[in-house]
């Protein structure tokens, strides 16, 4: 299973609003909902801030939203702030009872 | 408070073995789906293996298959990972995670496996 592709980084602003990309297959995002977001600070655990597409956890705040189309989801964090600069990773159920992740996307808040 | 705790990893020779234990508080152990993921060096994640509450039914990635095992113990509110004729490319941090919608939540601290002679 390959891993989904994301890019590399993106940037934005404090007060700006950034969106990841998260592109897979017919297999995978375009088949289930199963899509999930994580963000990862240096040498930190990943945290859960969407799962199920558009979910947010309890204590996620509602700047960080997720979509999907077709085989792409999408992780938008509006309203950027210092402390959302980190790694996102997105992942997805994608099938014969395996989950994929991206290949994460580094956000700097410029 | 939810909190994962794993141990037990080291430096490891490549082709021994290593056993992975994630202790678990907060929450209702035996009734989630448990994961590993790992991390290499400066890579991004990868999906390990995952374990049914009742420790029934497992599956693996692909690349994994034969040389490591998920388990657990829910009397013990502990998840396992027994790996063996472990590689150079092993080396990672091994992270548990509990089964939450369609992702993982939350996440414990991590545990670095090194394979080097």
């Amino acid at each position: 299973q390959s891993a989904l592709t994301q890019p590399p980084s993106a940037s934005g602003s404090p007060g700006q609003s950034v969106t990841i990309s998260c592109t897979g297959t017919s297999s995978d995002i375009g088949t289930y909902n199963s899509v999930s977001w994580y963000q990862q600070h240096p040498g930190k655990a990943p945290k859960l801030m969407i799962y199920e597409v558009t979910k947010r956890p309890s204590g996620v705040p509602d700047r960080f939203s997720g979509s999907k189309s077709g085989n792409t989801a999408s992780l938008t964090v509006s309203g950027l702030q210092a402390e959302d600069e980190a790694d996102y990773y997105c992942s997805a159920y994608a099938g014969s009872k395996n989950f994929v992740f991206g290949t994460g996307t580094t956000v700097a808040v410029l | 408070e939810v909190q994962l705790v794993e141990s037990g990893g080291g430096l490891v020779q490549p082709g021994g073995s290593l056993r992975l234990s994630c202790a678990a508080s907060g929450f209702t152990f035996s009734t989630y789906w448990m994961h590993w993921v790992r991390q290499a060096p400066g890579k991004g994640l990868v999906w390990v293996s995952r374990i049914s509450n009742d420790g029934s039914t497992t599956f693996y990635a692909d690349s994994l298959k034969g040389r490591f095992t998920i388990s657990r113990d829910n009397a013990k509110n502990t998840l396992y990972l027994q790996m063996n004729s472990l590689r150079a490319d092993d080396t990672a941090v091994y992270y548990c995670g509990r089964h939450w919608g369609s992702g993982f939540d939350p996440w414990g601290q991590g545990t670095l496996v090194t394979v080097s002679s």
